[in-house]
């Protein structure tokens, strides 16, 4: 059973672009939601990450939103650059656990065109 | 800092060879964790660590086997390689129970 549910699969934005990447999850007792960015032939690394006592979380470019009652959160970069071509993890994990409870989403590959 | 160094970085092994896969910190991180990524399912944790001595099954773990002698090292075994084991493998560690830190993945093909 898939706990998060990461769309799209991939995305192409032009330059300059907002790129949105949606997750989606089951369970209620989340709450450590973080974003996890991955370059071709690298490690992912930890991008952002939110709690769900605020619903929005902005780090430059890079904002997460979160609705806790519909149960998703989202991943928004404002104006889009080459460089931001990489492939996006989301992930949950309840609380009082560590890393050993995140579940991670299937991968957002995003492709920013000039 | 190196961070987190994971050896060998590429291996092509057959059907029932074993192998080791080696796993390095120098952040003085308590927790280390073994992931495999495969197409269309994000990562998937094999086996952790909380500490020195310690091993604990995560998502994934028949096939695989894992030691922590010493703090900064974690390993993965591999006793009977079987092409199902052909994915990239991560090792992460951290410090709280929050921030991730990867090493660069170890692609495994089993022939």
């Amino acid at each position: 059973q898939q706990q998060v549910k990461q769309s799209p699969q991939s995305l192409i934005v032009q330059k300059g672009g907002i790129s949105i990447i949606n997750c989606a999850y089951e369970n209620t007792a989340f709450d450590y939601f973080p974003w996890y960015q991955q370059f071709p032939g690298k490690g992912p690394a930890l991008l952002i990450a939110i709690r769900p006592d605020v619903s929005e979380k902005k780090e430059g470019r890079f904002t997460i939103s979160f609705n806790k009652s519909a149960k998703q959160f989202s991943l928004h970069i404002m104006d889009s650059q080459p460089g931001d071509s990489a492939t996006y993890f989301c992930a949950a994990s309840p609380a009082n656990f560590g890393n050993e409870k995140l579940t991670f989403g299937t991968g957002t590959r995003l492709t920013i065109i000039p | 800092n190196a961070g987190v160094t994971q050896t060998p970085k590429f291996r092509v092994l057959k059907t029932g060879q074993s192998m080791t896969l080696l796993c390095a910190q120098d952040m003085n991180h308590e927790y280390m964790y073994w992931y495999r990524q495969d197409p269309g399912m994000g990562l998937r944790l094999i086996h952790y660590s909380v500490g020195e001595g310690t091993t604990a099954k995560g998502e994934v773990p028949d096939g695989y086997n894992v030691s922590r002698l010493k703090k900064q090292n974690f390993l993965l075994g591999l006793e009977s390689a079987a092409p199902s084991q052909t994915s990239v493998y991560f090792c992460a560690s951290s410090y709280t129970a929050e921030r991730l830190v990867f090493g660069a993945g170890t692609r495994l093909s089993v022939l």
